[in-house]
């Protein structure tokens, strides 16, 4: 499986723009990049995900460069709540196995 | 609010007892998932069922059975459990391969 490497840590202000990059240097052509987070005692939650190009929802953006190599998650305005471990994971090719690796604590500052 | 349902949310046991956790989705979801959380730690994959088949089993002791008896609920029997197996035990539930997986809240599991 691809490996993810996540800076440890990162701190934001409260309603600035939150950028969390993810380096998978080993991905193959046919594996997604997935991001989730897991908010103190409770289960992991889907963001968002990608195979090439950037993707947008509700909760957040995913660029990821052209060469495939690294993606970064941008929580446009956060909060608070947005406080917690941000887990970037590349699927193994059949798209049945996450291996989540150690992620980003996310801490947002008032 | 979680879509996918764990119970109990927190149980403890001792080393010989049998106690099983449960996992129920609503939303016609046909692949579900156990994972191991230990503390500070990632979840890890246990088990993967895929229309009620299981298709991955991480190398999981067999102190830990899993049991999917129909779409909507997969169980994990646990007997014989060591002090090591204390953790967050996730379960989660997808649409197929390739597309995200909703988490449950977990089980906290001590064993004494």
């Amino acid at each position: 499986d691809a490996k993810t490497t996540q800076p440890t840590s990162m701190d934001c202000a409260e309603g600035r723009a939150a950028n969390l990059p993810c380096n998978h240097s080993t991905i193959s052509g046919n594996e997604y990049v997935y991001w989730y987070r897991q908010i103190h005692s409770q289960g992991p939650q889907y963001i968002i995900h990608g195979l090439k190009n950037n993707e947008t929802n509700e909760m957040a953006s995913l660029i990821i460069t052209e060469d495939r190599k690294s993606s970064t998650l941008i929580l446009p305005h956060a909060t608070l709540r947005d406080t917690a471990v941000y887990y970037c994971i590349v699927t193994e090719t059949s798209g049945s196995r996450l291996t989540f690796g150690e992620g980003t604590q996310l801490t947002v500052n008032p | 609010d979680t879509e996918v349902t764990q119970t109990p949310k927190h149980l403890v046991m001792g080393m010989t007892n049998k106690k099983s956790l449960k996992c129920e989705q609503h939303m016609g979801h046909r692949a579900m998932y156990w994972y191991k959380q230990k503390a500070k730690k990632p979840p890890e994959l246990m088990f993967v069922y895929s229309y009620e088949k299981l298709s991955i089993n991480e190398s999981v002791p067999s102190r830990f059975s899993p049991e999917c008896p129909n779409s909507s609920l997969l169980n994990l029997h646990l007997h014989a459990l060591q002090p090591e197996d204390s953790a967050l035990y996730l379960c989660a539930s997808s649409q197929g391969r390739y597309q995200p997986q909703h988490f449950g809240d977990g089980t906290r599991l001590s064993i004494l």
